[in-house]
């Protein structure tokens, strides 16, 4: 089955600093790759996503990047501010198996 | 709209007992999935269920079983409780696929004891 891995497992940044977070997947058949944010003691929620037929996405602040050959796709935050902190999860999505997460990356912002 | 609904919020089971937990997904999503959330594990796929049927499966013991109800409202049953089954058990439903977006419950935090 799909093996998604997630790295940093955790992140210190400075505010107004850039963070990124890199996700590799195994399954060539994935197709969907979302992003979810998990702040703490609250549920996890989307806040991008990008299909195999895009290389890039961005929404304001947010990026996110796939590299189909390489198997490997990025969240790029810019000008982090403090509620930029939290858990931040890659996944991906063949189609035929359920979404499959990476194991969350821990985004701490220095004030 | 509602989101996603999980009840109870909060549970504490002794060893040796079975729980059931409740997920009532946003009206008009038909498939609901479960997830195991451990600091160690990350997010564990459990189960997902469309139009009351399971469509897949996770790698868990067979104490995990689920079912979906007719209005899309499913519940996750685990019999036979042990200490590991510790853990925030979260649902999150969608329209069809995992890529119309998953809208997740708040989750129900299981403590054995």
């Amino acid at each position: 089955g799909e093996n998604v891995e997630q790295h940093p497992s955790t992140l210190s940044v400075q505010e107004g600093d850039s963070a990124v977070i890199k996700c590799t997947y195994s399954d060539s058949a994935s197709n969907y790759f979302p992003w979810y944010k998990q702040e703490l003691g609250k549920r996890p929620q989307l806040i991008i996503d990008i299909r195999s037929n895009v290389g890039e996405k961005k929404d304001q602040r947010i990026a996110v990047t796939l590299n189909k050959t390489a198997k490997h796709f990025s969240l790029h935050i810019t000008e982090t501010q403090p509620e930029d902190s939290a858990v931040y999860f890659c996944a991906a999505y063949t189609g035929r198996r359920a979404l499959t997460f990476g194991s969350g990356t821990r985004l701490q912002v220095q004030p | 709209k509602a989101g996603v609904t999980q009840t109870p919020r909060y549970l504490i089971k002794t060893r040796g007992q079975q729980v059931t937990l409740s997920c009532s997904p946003i009206s008009g999503h038909r498939s609901v999935s479960w997830y195991q959330q451990t600091p160690g594990q990350g997010l564990q796929f459990l189960f997902e269920y469309f139009s009351e049927t399971q469509r897949n499966k996770g790698n868990f013991p067979g104490r995990f079983s689920g079912r979906q109800f007719s209005n899309s409202r499913s519940e996750m049953n685990v019999s036979t409780l042990e200490l590991g089954d510790s853990a925030l058990y979260l649902c999150a439903s969608t329209r069809d696929g995992a890529n119309y977006g998953y809208t997740f419950g708040s989750g129900t935090r299981l403590t054995v004891v």
